[in-house]
């Protein structure tokens, strides 16, 4: 069965800083990988996916991920955060041929901005 | 464009009531839906999805149900509420295949008391 792990869940980082969150997912295939964002009593929006090609994806308010078949890994990045950036952050796998029309989510990682 | 409707926003019901959350979605027409719950401090748990009207799967055994009664309609349910049911609850759908994202409503807070 497939399975997403964020390992850490809680990050602390300066504002202006950069911010890496982990994500590992078990699948035997490349399946569809998500990143979204939750503010406090929001629902989730969508950072942005990956379904094949390039490897270096670009999402919304200056994220990034990558994704690394080897290490089957799809971290999200941005290189400089911002207070506004202070949310709770979700891996996600999707749409896999076994699991079609199922997401499933990893546990998040609450980020916090300091000054 | 596509919208997701979800209510309502905060719900606080004593033990043993019942319970009806309901989700609709416009503007498209045979969507995958999902209904999440999110506890404190944790992820989100997949309750049950649905890929057509009357089609039901349900993720985790519970003491929740959930209907399609129409196309864009997905509802929530409980006959008798529990302690353990608390949470915030996530409605979202998404377009079908292997290759789209899913999209979520604003999520219903319910604090069973």
């Amino acid at each position: 069965a497939q399975s997403v792990t964020q390992p850490d869940i809680h990050i602390t980082v300066s504002e202006g800083a950069s911010l890496e969150l982990r994500c590992n997912y078990s699948y035997g295939a490349t399946p569809y990988l998500f990143w979204y964002v939750q503010s406090p009593g929001q629902g989730l929006q969508l950072l942005l996916k990956y379904f094949s090609g390039d490897t270096l994806v670009q999402g919304i308010k200056g994220f990034e991920a990558e994704f690394k078949r080897s290490q089957s890994s799809f971290n999200l990045r941005k290189p400089s955060v911002h207070w506004s950036d202070a949310a709770e952050y979700f891996c996600a796998v999707g749409g896999t041929p076994d699991s079609w029309g199922k997401f499933q989510f990893g546990a998040g990682t609450q980020v916090v901005v300091t000054p | 464009s596509q919208t997701i409707h979800q209510w309502p926003a905060t719900l606080v019901q004593p033990v043993g009531s019942p319970l009806s959350l309901e989700c609709t979605v416009e503007g498209t027409s045979n969507p995958n839906l999902y209904w999440y719950r999110q506890a404190a401090g944790r992820g989100l748990q997949l309750l049950f999805y649905s890929v057509g009207i009357g089609q039901i799967s349900s993720e985790v055994p519970q003491n929740l149900s959930a209907s399609r009664p129409q196309d864009r309609q997905f509802i929530l349910s409980s006959k008798k509420l529990l302690l353990s049911d608390s949470g915030f609850y996530l409605c979202a759908w998404s377009g079908g295949g292997f290759n789209t994202e899913a999209f979520f409503g604003q999520g219903t807070r319910l604090t069973v008391v």
